[in-house]
């Protein structure tokens, strides 16, 4: 199985600030047709995780701009240029190279200092 | 509005069973792949089962394979998870989640059912 690690697991951020969280595959998560399958979730207290980003860098519908990804085989990051209070929660990354034997990284909390 | 809508979850014993389901709206629920994840505070996200739109193809975690049984009604736009020989460490709350078009990934998830395997 593709082990995701995340880091780092808490990010304390000031509002207006950005916002760096890494993700690490144990294998490239370049897939034979020249995809990388890398998604970003964000998942608020008490609610179910919304994607955020696919195939590293791409945005869901209604995502801010504020959000990006990058990265390529095995280092992935995603980035929040200035954070807003409604940012807060857990970001998890997935892989989908092996699907549909999904896995995620362990999650990393972002709160407002 | 897609909205994916799971049940059945409840408190059960160890050793016994528990179907889930999952109720699909707002997208031809008969096209898409559907899966179930889990999700515990100590073990993070697990994904547990995948079917195919058609139920050709199925998978499963190797911690619930012969356990656990994924189906689908087409039909009524319903997902189903049989849950037998349950465990401790099966206690989680479950969610509905669609595979993405077009990607190798997850788009949209269901608020999840919660499943407490106790004594």
């Amino acid at each position: 199985d593709i082990v995701l690690t995340q880091s780092p697991l808490s990010l304390p951020v000031t509002v207006g600030q950005p916002a760096s969280i890494s993700c690490r595959s144990s294998q490239s998560l370049a897939y034979s047709d020249g995809n990388t399958y890398l998604n970003w979730f964000h998942q608020r207290p008490g609610q179910s995780p919304r994607r955020l980003l696919y195939q590293v860098s791409n945005r869901d519908s209604g995502v801010p701009d504020r959000f990006s990804g990058s990265g390529s085989g095995t280092d992935f990051t995603l980035k929040i240029s200035r954070v807003e209070a409604e940012d807060v929660g857990v970001y998890y990354c997935m892989q989908g190279k092996q699907w549909p034997l999904y896995t995620f990284g362990q999650g990393t909390k972002v709160e407002i200092k | 509005e897609v909205q994916l809508v799971e049940s059945g979850g409840v408190l059960v014993k160890p050793g016994g069973s528990l179907r889930l389901s999952c109720a699909a709206s707002g997208f031809t629920f008969s096209t898409y792949t559907m899966n179930w994840v889990r999700q515990t505070p100590g073990k993070g996200l697990e994904w547990v089962s995948s079917i195919s739109s058609s139920s050709h193809r199925i998978y499963y975690a190797a911690s619930v394979k012969g356990r656990f049984t994924i189906s689908r009604d087409n039909a009524r736009n319903l997902l189903f998870l049989q849950m037998s020989s349950l465990r401790a460490e099966d206690t989680a709350l479950y969610y509905c989640v669609r595979d993405a078009p077009g990607d190798y990934g997850l788009d949209y998830w269901g608020q999840g059912t919660l499943v407490t395997v106790s004594s």
